[in-house]
């Protein structure tokens, strides 16, 4: 079945430096990854969604590429915020079932310190 | 727009009791999922609803878990002898279609004591 790999359990870093996440995924139907980011005791909200493969995607600061050649899809930012500090979640959709429903990986914590 | 809207927030159970968690979905979207948050296991899909008929319980207990949806305002969640193991956080979530984005509610955290 479908499922998702997010390397990094914690992250912790300062302010101003950039991040990235690790996401990679294995599905044997095309592949459809998301970047959910869920503050402390809030809703999991959509942070960005892939595109066609190696076409970058961007929101608030935060951009991704969907690399089918190495079933990837991580998540950069150039320049971290205090208020960047979250749970991030990438996500494969289910596109060979009848729900679209989604696989989470891991979560990876941010921590951004000042 | 509401979002979507989970209640209880909180719930306090006693091991071997019922707990029933309800969600109101965003009004037009025909899509609810369930979802269980846990530090342990991370987001696990538990079932899915389209135009209210239940369509994927994959993800379900087999034993003391249920799911309905009535109605397209509300979709509920039961689980029957609650156990220790049954804490975490259940989230529901719906999306104009099975293939739009997915928005979920704040959660209902259950602890079973």
């Amino acid at each position: 079945g479908d499922s998702v790999t997010q390397t990094e359990g914690l992250v912790t870093l300062t302010k101003g430096l950039p991040v990235m996440l690790n996401c990679t995924y294995q599905t044997t139907y095309s592949p459809f990854l998301f970047w959910y980011v869920q503050h402390l005791n809030e809703a999991p909200k959509l942070l960005l969604k892939s595109s066609t493969d190696n076409k970058r995607t961007e929101h608030q600061g935060f951009y991704a590429t969907l690399h089918k050649s190495s079933s990837s899809f991580h998540l950069q930012k150039s320049s971290v915020q205090l208020s960047d500090s979250a749970l991030y979640f990438c996500a494969l959709r289910d596109t060979g079932g009848l729900s679209g429903k989604l696989t989470f990986g891991e979560g990876t914590q941010v921590t951004v310190i000042s | 727009n509401a979002g979507v809207i989970q209640t209880p927030r909180h719930k306090v159970t006693g091991k071997g009791q019922e707990a029933t968690l309800w969600c109101e979905p965003i009004s037009g979207h025909s899509a609810v999922f369930w979802y269980r948050q846990t530090i342990v296991q991370g987001l696990e899909f538990l079932t899915y609803f389209r135009n209210q008929a239940p369509i994927d319980d994959s993800g379900m207990p087999k034993e003391r878990f249920s799911a309905q949806m009535p109605n397209q305002s509300h979709s509920t969640l039961k689980i029957q002898s609650t156990q220790p193991q049954d804490s975490a956080v259940y989230l529901c979530a719906s999306s104009r279609d099975s293939g739009n984005t997915l928005y979920f509610g704040e959660g209902s955290r259950l602890i079973v004591v």
